[in-house]
């Protein structure tokens, strides 16, 4: 019963090209999502957000877009680093106790 | 001046024994959560407590008692560990809705 999904266990993209990582989820009362960065051996570290009140949130080479009635958001990375290359999880926020419901990956490798 | 650290970083035991993990944040948050992330690399919380009250419980073995001395630190004890307990276990903070994590716990049961 997997609430969240990133049906691509992995992409592979040119360094300069754009790297897009798709999210799926099932419970529509999600009102804010993040997406985490993971390096191997290493704690997730945040990467960018949006609010169900948005479409749309960019933060430099990252844009993050939110079509709720899908229920699907992506993660837009351009132009794509070798520095890029890592796990990307999608984590929505579930209810009050604001715990983090995490997808199931997408390891992205971004080739010189 | 690290944001949120864990000791051990590795843990090998054997099957039936009594561990720890401690988890500090010097961040000044409030809440702190326990996540493990299992073989098939699903990260899924555990624990969360807010200013040294438990706020999340999920479905998780009663061998697994946090403790939160004060809200600075979360530790995780662990009873009678079982092979199925071998995973990373990670720490993390918060304020508002972003959460920190530390490095992780890779505990390995034998």
């Amino acid at each position: 019963d997997q609430q969240v999904k990133q049906n691509s266990p992995s992409l592979s993209v040119q360094e300069g090209r754009i790297s897009i990582l798709n999210c799926d989820y099932t419970n529509s009362m999600f009102d804010y999502f993040l997406w985490y960065k993971k390096y191997p051996a290493e704690g997730p570290t945040f990467l960018i957000s949006i609010s169900s009140i948005k479409d749309k949130n960019e933060d430099g080479r990252f844009t993050v877009f939110l079509n709720k009635s899908a229920k699907h958001l992506s993660l837009h990375i351009v132009p794509s680093q070798p520095g890029d290359s890592a796990v990307y999880f999608c984590a929505p926020v579930g209810g009050a106790t604001n715990k983090l419901i995490f997808g199931t990956g997408t390891l992205l490798a971004v080739q010189p | 001046d690290t944001a949120v650290s864990q000791t051990p970083k590795y843990l090998v035991t054997q099957m039936g024994n009594d561990k720890s993990i401690k988890c500090e944040q010097n961040l000044g948050h409030d809440t702190m959560y326990w996540y493990k992330q299992d073989s098939k690399k699903f990260l899924k919380i555990m624990f969360s407590y807010n200013n040294k009250e438990l706020i999340i419980n999920e479905t998780v073995p009663n061998r697994f008692s946090p403790k939160s001395p004060d809200k600075a630190h979360l530790n995780l004890h662990i009873n009678s560990l079982e092979l199925g307990d071998s995973a990373v276990y990670f720490c993390a903070s918060s304020q508002a809705t972003e959460q920190f994590f530390g490095p992780g716990t890779r505990l390995t049961v034998l």
